[in-house]
């Protein structure tokens, strides 16, 4: 079983709805990230909660520590925000999961 | 600056060749990482280096060699590669190692 855990592994969804992806993770952790890359592109971070809730713009980001979950939410969903979101979180090195691919139709 | 740069962001290289690939920061990070990334798959830790010094080899193979010259700068050195080498290539800083990362955009390489 893999320490990090996303769900789903592909979304598609149109235009203006509201999008979630989840993680979870079986170590103890400082630290989780939710990263975004474009297609051939580098890692953005737009994320990094140690607890509670974080939001910026039109994404907001959720971490449970009991249940050891976590959520990135994206509201209004555009086109442009299709890309592979990735779940990481940080023990004794970073631990990424296997990313979601997100696809936004107009 | 709140960037990590690298350079060059794509290379063509035969198995023969000798090339390297930079990286560099200069928001005072003290952890510096290079990754591999193969296409549709997380990326792979190589090396971590924590106050110029190489604290983490993921057992790579010794044709990838990394330098620190610097605490702003991190090399890989490439020799002899072969094409499954190919991938996208990685390098992150963070504040101290395992805590608050920056991502570079990537060196796209290709072995031929």
């Amino acid at each position: 079983k893999n320490e990090v855990e996303q769900s789903p592994q592909n979304l598609t969804a149109q235009e203006g709805e509201f999008i979630t992806i989840n993680c979870s993770y079986s170590v103890g952790i400082s630290a989780l990230h939710w990263l975004q890359q474009h297609p051939g592109g580098g890692i953005v971070s737009l994320f990094m909660l140690s607890s509670g809730k974080k939001k910026h713009g039109r994404l907001i980001a959720t971490i449970n520590i009991q249940e050891k979950h976590s959520s990135l939410h994206i509201t209004a969903s555009h086109p442009r925000d299709s890309a592979v979101y990735i779940c990481a979180v940080s023990h004794s090195r970073l631990t990424f999961g296997e990313g979601t691919q997100l696809t936004v139709n107009p | 600056d709140t960037e990590v740069t690298q350079t060059p962001k794509h290379l063509v290289m035969g198995m023969t060749n000798k090339k390297s690939l930079k990286c560099e920061q200069h928001m005072g990070h003290r952890a510096m990482y290079w990754y591999k990334q193969k296409a549709k798959k997380p990326p792979e830790l190589m090396f971590v280096y924590s106050y110029e010094k190489l604290s983490i080899n993921e057992s790579v193979p010794s044709r990838f060699s990394p330098e620190c010259p610097n605490s702003s700068l991190l090399n890989l050195h490439l020799h002899a590669l072969q094409p499954e080498d190919s991938a996208l290539y990685l390098c992150a800083s963070s504040q101290r190692q395992s805590y608050g990362y920056t991502f570079g955009s990537g060196t796209r390489l290709t072995v031929v």
